[in-house]
């Protein structure tokens, strides 16, 4: 079955550091991939997706490029801010006619960016 | 717009009490998704509806957990009785259609079990 791994956290960081969260996947087709972000005391929202392999998905000044050679989704950011504290999602949706998109989750890496 | 409403925001019982939470998807989304998160777990999916229709609830945990959507504006997740273990944070998520891969979550309801 389908199945997303990301880096466990939590990673702490300075602010304006570089952020790389890990993300590999297995599937057995051709997937979207996303990046979810979860503030506190909020629920999910879509941070950005890639639909095709060598896709980019940008948002807010965070990235992520699907690599098909190496099944991943690895979410950048150059930059980091204190706002950007939060848990991040790295989730999957594959399937086709409808019915069938579903998401696949990782299990969330906790980010925390100090002053 | 309004995002995706879920009621109550909190909720704290006794075990061996029934539970109900509700979601209000977006308007005009055809698909409806309940979700459960724990530290343990991550989020895990419980069931999820299109055009109101029961699709898959295989990640229901047991006979205790339903789910509801009687029309398509309103959807409830009930347990009964509830446990210890069914303490967690539950969401409920939308989509425009089946045809597409976004999901849009609410805020989700904190469920403690006591």
């Amino acid at each position: 079955g389908n199945s997303v791994t990301q880096m466990e956290g939590p990673v702490t960081l300075s602010e304006e550091a570089f952020l790389t969260i890990n993300c590999t996947y297995t599937a057995t087709g051709y997937p979207s991939l996303f990046w979810y972000v979860q503030y506190p005391g909020e629920g999910l929202q879509l941070l950005l997706k890639a639909t095709k392999a060598d896709d980019k998905g940008s948002n807010k000044g965070f990235e992520a490029t699907y690599r098909k050679e190496t099944t991943s989704f690895h979410l950048e950011k150059g930059s980091v801010q204190v706002s950007d504290s939060a848990v991040y999602f790295c989730a999957l949706s594959e399937g086709s006619g409808a019915g069938s998109y579903q998401l696949t989750f990782g299990k969330g890496t906790k980010l925390s960016v100090i002053p | 717009d309004a995002g995706v409403i879920q009621s109550p925001r909190h909720e704290v019982t006794e075990m061996g009490q029934e539970v109900t939470l509700r979601c209000k998807p977006i308007s005009g989304h055809n698909s409806l998704f309940w979700y459960r998160q724990t530290m343990m777990r991550g989020l895990e999916l419980l069931i999820y509806f299109n055009n109101n229709v029961p699709i898959d609830d295989s990640g229901m945990p047991e006979d205790r957990f339903s789910a509801k959507m009687p029309n398509a504006s309103f959807s409830t997740l009930k347990i009964q009785p509830s446990e210890p273990r069914d303490s967690a944070v539950y969401f409920c998520a939308s989509r425009p259609d089946p045809g597409t891969d976004t999901q849009y979550f609410g805020p989700g309801t904190r469920l403690t079990v006591l």
